[in-house]
């Protein structure tokens, strides 16, 4: 399985757009991005994926570098709800995701 | 839908106790897993199902049994707990979409401490 890799925090000013950028430079052709948050303790909640093209939902949008190797989160207008820790995973679209360490967001008020 | 269940939400047990945290979905998800979380520790996969009557090893078996008798319930069992086991476990479920990609469902964890 592809490894990832992201800086292990971030601040945010509320309002502004959170750019979490997340390094997979071993990824396979067939492997997606997945992005997943988790908010205080609670279960982890899934976010966005993508396999080649930029992605955008309700919640975010994902950019996704040509060679595939990284790839970036944006909340638009990030709020003091988005406060969580943000994994960045690559996996094939089996069941078993690996979650490493992630990202811890803080957005400021 | 209520989504991914667990029970208990908490549980304290003494070292060598046995018991069983139980999931449940509505959402008729053919995938299902147990992970594990430690403090400040990303999620550890125990054991998975890709349907029912069938269950497989993740990361961290050791210690753990699952059975999948139905599509809706995975409950996990603790043979002999020790306190190596206190952490918060996540069940979680996934469907299968149709361009091979997957989002899973997580519950709202079962917090378990072992003295």
């Amino acid at each position: 399985d592809a490894k990832t890799t992201q800086p292990p925090s971030m601040d945010c000013a509320e309002g502004r757009a959170a750019n979490l950028p997340c390094n997979h430079s071993t990824i396979s052709g067939n492997e997606y991005v997945y992005w997943y948050r988790q908010i205080h303790s609670q279960g982890p909640q899934y976010i966005i994926h993508g396999l080649k093209n930029n992605e955008t939902n309700e919640m975010a949008s994902l950019i996704i570098t040509e060679d595939r190797k990284s790839s970036t989160l944006i909340l638009p207008h990030a709020t003091l709800r988005d406060t969580a820790v943000y994994y960045c995973i690559v996996r094939p679209g089996a069941n078993n995701l690996f979650f490493g360490t992630g990202t811890r967001l803080t957005v400021i008020p | 839908n209520a989504g991914v269940t667990q029970t208990p939400k908490f549980q304290v047990l003494k070292t060598g106790q046995s018991m069983t945290l139980q999931c449940a979905q509505d959402m008729n998800h053919e995938y299902m897993s147990w992970y594990r979380q430690d403090p400040g520790m990303g999620l550890r996969l125990i054991h998975y199902s890709v349907g029912a009557g069938i269950t497989d090893q993740g990361e961290v078996p050791n210690g753990y049994n699952v059975s999948r008798s139905t599509t809706e319930d995975f409950p996990l069992r603790l043979l002999s707990a020790a306190p190596s086991q206190t952490s918060v476990y996540f069940c979680a479920s996934t469907p299968l979409q149709g361009d091979g990609s997957y989002e899973q469902y997580f519950g709202p964890g079962t917090r378990l401490t072992v003295t």
